[in-house]
């Protein structure tokens, strides 16, 4: 088993949508979670960090339940710019961010 | 200011060949990573620096692969004999710190291909 599974998708939603993904983690020692988008060809960036108590940065909610080691993130009104590969991340107190495959989104006018 | 920047953005060698990659982290950030992205894949961890010492280099898959951060802030990986497996997008990160809860950055990557 992966220590972190995502869903590969891909997802295709048209503008305006709502969309959410799901990770899972094994480690339930892990300390740090994150969401990190990808475009295609192009470095991972950080879209946010991910709480227990939940957060939330305009159109993108995160949200964190340890007890189900379980990791989502929420997209409101996507957009065209929103299309890209979303990676699900964990970090334990070695350090090393573990990644999932990433889970692709095609935004369609 | 400046982010992590890693030459060269591409590299082309023969199976067999000796190639270095290189990473200039962001200035004052004393972590640097080193991580591997094969085609439809995430990141895969390698190997990472706190100031000029490898404090975790579980993630290199064998001895052919090197890496050396000898002032604490650019880094160069090595790789010895190159194998056609080894093509992949090559990514180095920088962290202030090395606390679980800081930010890595990421540069652009070099893309290795073996032929």
């Amino acid at each position: 088993r992966k220590e972190v599974e995502q869903d590969p998708g891909p997802f295709n939603v048209p503008e305006g949508a709502t969309v959410a993904f799901n990770c899972t983690y094994s480690n339930s020692a892990s300390q740090s979670f994150f969401w990190y988008r990808q475009d295609c060809r192009k470095e991972p960036k950080l879209l946010m960090s991910v709480y227990s108590s939940g957060n939330e940065d305009g159109r993108f909610t995160a949200q964190l339940n340890r007890a189900s080691q379980y990791i989502s993130l929420l997209i409101r009104d996507s957009k065209l710019s929103d299309s890209a590969t979303y990676l699900c991340v964990v970090r334990g107190n070695n350090r090393k961010l573990i990644w999932g495959l990433g889970t692709s989104l095609a935004v369609n006018p | 200011g400046a982010g992590v920047s890693q030459t060269p953005s591409n590299k082309v060698t023969e199976k067999g060949k000796y190639v270095e990659l290189r990473c200039d982290p962001i200035s004052g950030h004393t972590a640097l990573y080193w991580y591997r992205q094969s085609l439809g894949q995430g990141p895969e961890f390698l190997i990472y620096f706190q100031g000029t010492g490898a404090a975790d280099d579980s993630g290199l898959p064998n001895d052919r692969f090197f890496a050396v951060r000898p002032e604490g802030s650019v880094s160069t990986l090595k790789i010895q004999r190159t194998e056609r497996g080894d093509s992949a997008m090559y990514l180095c990160a920088s962290s202030l710190t090395s606390a679980s809860t800081d930010t890595q950055y990421f540069g652009p990557g070099t893309r290795l291909t073996v032929l």
